[in-house]
């Protein structure tokens, strides 16, 4: 079965600053790759998915994230981080059932 | 376009008592999923549906867990009895075939 690693369980950047979150993942075949945000008291609501095709995939809110089949890596990237970026940031990936599994999470806190 | 929908939002219950939650997904969506998400975790895939045949229940604690989807649209997610540890936040999502999950608010389950 698939997994998802999250490696940082709490990331804390200054507004304006850029923002990486990171995520390996494990899968025999090529991956559905998604990003999903949960604001506290929310449910999650999607930022940006890969299937195939371009490595660069470019989502809502300003986020991007590249798939590196190299490293089975699917980082998420923004360029300026805005106080109402923090939230709990999900990696998941599926399967050709759409079966999804989910990593731990990230926590990102935005300092003014 | 109605997004998937949960009820109730919150459920507090002793251990050894019963609990259903109940979820209508988004209309054609024909797959539907139900996920255990405990605090500081990210969500665990308990069960997915195809129309109303089971996909995949390998996560689910058969003992206890059981889940339905009658005509293929709503479904009820059962705990009986509960216990401390099932204590969550219980989401259910929706799909058109592999693609994006949708996800309800979720059901907040306390077990005291």
């Amino acid at each position: 079965a698939q997994s998802v690693t999250q490696p940082d369980i709490h990331i804390t950047v200054s507004e304006g600053a850029s923002l990486e979150l990171r995520c390996n993942y494990s899968y025999g075949a090529t991956p559905y790759l998604f990003w999903y945000v949960q604001s506290p008291g929310q449910g999650l609501q999607l930022l940006l998915k890969y299937f195939s095709g371009d490595t660069l995939v470019q989502g809502i809110k300003g986020f991007e994230a590249e798939f590196k089949r190299s490293q089975s890596s699917f980082n998420l990237r923004k360029p300026s981080v805005h106080w109402s970026d923090a939230a709990e940031y999900f990696c998941a990936v599926g399967s050709n059932n759409n079966d999804m599994r989910f990593g731990a999470g990230t926590r990102l806190t935005v300092k003014p | 376009e109605a997004g998937v929908a949960q009820s109730p939002r919150y459920k507090i219950i002793e251990k050894r008592q019963s609990v259903a939650f109940w979820c209508n997904p988004i209309s054609g969506h024909a797959t539907l999923y139900w996920y255990q998400q405990i605090l500081g975790q990210g969500p665990k895939l308990l069960i997915q549906f195809q129309n109303n045949g089971v996909v995949d229940d390998s996560q689910l604690p058969k003992d206890r867990f059981s889940a339905e989807r009658l005509k293929g649209v709503d479904s009820t997610l059962k705990i009986q009895p509960a216990k401390l540890e099932d204590s969550a936040v219980y989401l259910c999502a929706s799909s058109f075939e592999v693609d994006e999950q949708f996800f309800g608010p979720g059901t907040r389950l306390t077990v005291l």
